[in-house]
């Protein structure tokens, strides 16, 4: 059983650009979450989908935007990158109901 | 969610048993202790959680004092490989289930 997997694994990235970060979900969960961990700092809370739709955001810009597939799937789109973008994009996924979320590897972007 | 304070960092002989301390003493009678921990450029992994009682899996076993203020993690044989950051998270296991991740404790075992 493939647990959380996310693409790529490293990415570089110039000021302005925009990219797009994918996310599989563990077999049997339908509720992502995204997560943006600076060097250093704990992950921060970006926003969660399940049924495809948005149901709770973190303090981000509208800059970060994102989309569930009927397959569970998800993206994460980072429009217009600054410097301060640079981080490690965690992906986690549970099953609706249940607190346990389970985290992907993880998305090193880094903006020059 | 209610606010933790974990110890910035902590040492441990490998063999030993590993106690991480947590203070949740804002913890409401709804909300669950969680503990996850994240080696070194990896995505966190979840360890165990707990309401009210203790609680222990193939990973760890969670002590929750009587008043739910404080808890610790105990990992019973620390190896090596348990070298990481340890977060303790309180949140309510309904509604919005995004997890605040604090500063956590850096464990370092030693040989």
């Amino acid at each position: 059983d493939a647990g959380v997997t996310q693409s790529p694994t490293h990415l570089i990235k110039t000021r302005g650009q925009q990219v797009t970060l994918r996310c599989s979900p563990k077999s049997g969960h339908d509720t992502v979450s995204w997560y943006q961990q600076a060097l250093g700092q704990g992950p921060q809370f970006i926003f969660q989908y399940y049924e495809e739709e948005e149901r709770q955001r973190g303090n981000f810009p509208d800059r970060f935007s994102g989309h569930q597939f009927p397959n569970y799937s998800s993206e994460l789109n980072v429009n217009a990158l600054l410097l301060g973008d640079s981080a490690l994009y965690l992906c986690a996924s549970n099953p609706r109901g249940r607190g346990e979320q389970y985290f992907g590897p993880g998305t090193r972007l880094t903006v020059t | 969610d209610a606010k933790t304070t974990q110890p910035t960092s902590m040492d441990c002989a490998e063999g030993r048993a590993a106690n991480l301390p947590c203070n949740h003493s804002t913890i409401s009678g709804n909300e669950y202790v969680y503990w996850y921990r994240q080696i070194h450029s990896q995505g966190p992994q979840y360890i165990i959680h707990g309401l009210k009682n203790n609680e222990t899996n193939e990973m760890a076993s969670l002590i929750i004092t009587e008043d739910r203020k404080s808890s610790t993690l105990i990992l019973p044989h620390a190896t090596l490989r348990d070298t990481a950051v340890y977060y303790c998270i309180v949140r309510f296991i309904q509604g919005a289930q995004k997890l605040v991740f604090g500063q956590g404790t850096r464990l370092t075992i030693n040989p």
